[in-house]
């Protein structure tokens, strides 16, 4: 399994700015992905990072609204831009090690005024 | 294109008694299914998958999920609920071969009464 940490782990934002978020995991693994929960709602992946370039963005998704970086195979960062109120979810960050199982972080929990 | 149903959006049942939370799922290859549960304000926790071999996985908790390849379902089981079962239960599917991307279901909130 891998331990994963995500930083911060909740912030209330005011809208029209940037937050972003950190990722860290305990081993070095090839995947990482970076997931919305909003409010009530199931997990919707918004793109996979990929090590050494650009993330793989889901549709609905794009890089200007949620740049991400991926310096090394233990670290990530997702930063929400420009923020407004539909913001506001719950964004995992999560990886993949072994025989196929996938592993999430705590979650950081986002409110945006 | 893949996807995942979760039927029920709740499912009550009293401590003790046994339970089902109901999945299932489309993909255009073979499968790679799991189950996460998450509880109040924490992230999701691995229950169990089922990758290939036997149809009945085991998994954490003492819950087990069967795979059914004609009907298409993975539905999660336990014999005897907890009051501290309650909580988010998801259900995932990966198309072997064909994607690198987990989809989840809408997930079910599962209520143990005592």
């Amino acid at each position: 399994s891998a331990v994963i940490s995500q930083k911060p782990s909740r912030d209330i934002c005011q809208r029209g700015t940037s937050l972003t978020i950190q990722c860290q995991v305990d081993s070095q693994v090839t995947m990482m992905f970076w997931y919305r929960q909003q409010p009530g709602q199931s997990l919707t992946l918004i793109a996979t990072a990929n090590q050494g370039s650009e993330a793989t963005y889901e549709s609905g998704f794009v890089i200007d609204k949620f740049p991400i970086s991926r310096p090394n195979l233990t670290f990530s960062t997702l930063t929400v831009s420009n923020m407004s109120p539909e913001d506001s979810s719950i964004y995992l960050c999560s990886v993949r090690t072994g025989r196929e199982t996938q592993y999430f972080g705590p979650g950081t929990r986002l409110l945006v005024l | 294109a893949q996807s995942v149903a979760q039927p029920e959006d709740q499912v009550n049942v009293a401590e003790g008694n046994p339970l089902t939370v109901k999945c299932t799922y489309s993909v255009s290859g073979n499968p790679y299914l799991f189950w996460y549960v998450q509880y109040p304000n924490r992230g999701l926790q691995f229950l169990l998958k089922y990758i290939t071999g036997d149809n009945l996985v085991k998994g954490s908790y003492g819950f087990e999920a069967e795979f059914n390849k004609s009907q298409t379902s993975f539905h999660l089981k336990k014999p005897s609920a907890l009051v501290s079962d309650s909580a988010l239960y998801f259900c995932a599917v990966r198309d072997r071969g064909n994607t690198d991307k987990l989809i989840f279901g809408t997930g079910t909130r599962l209520q143990v009464f005592p």
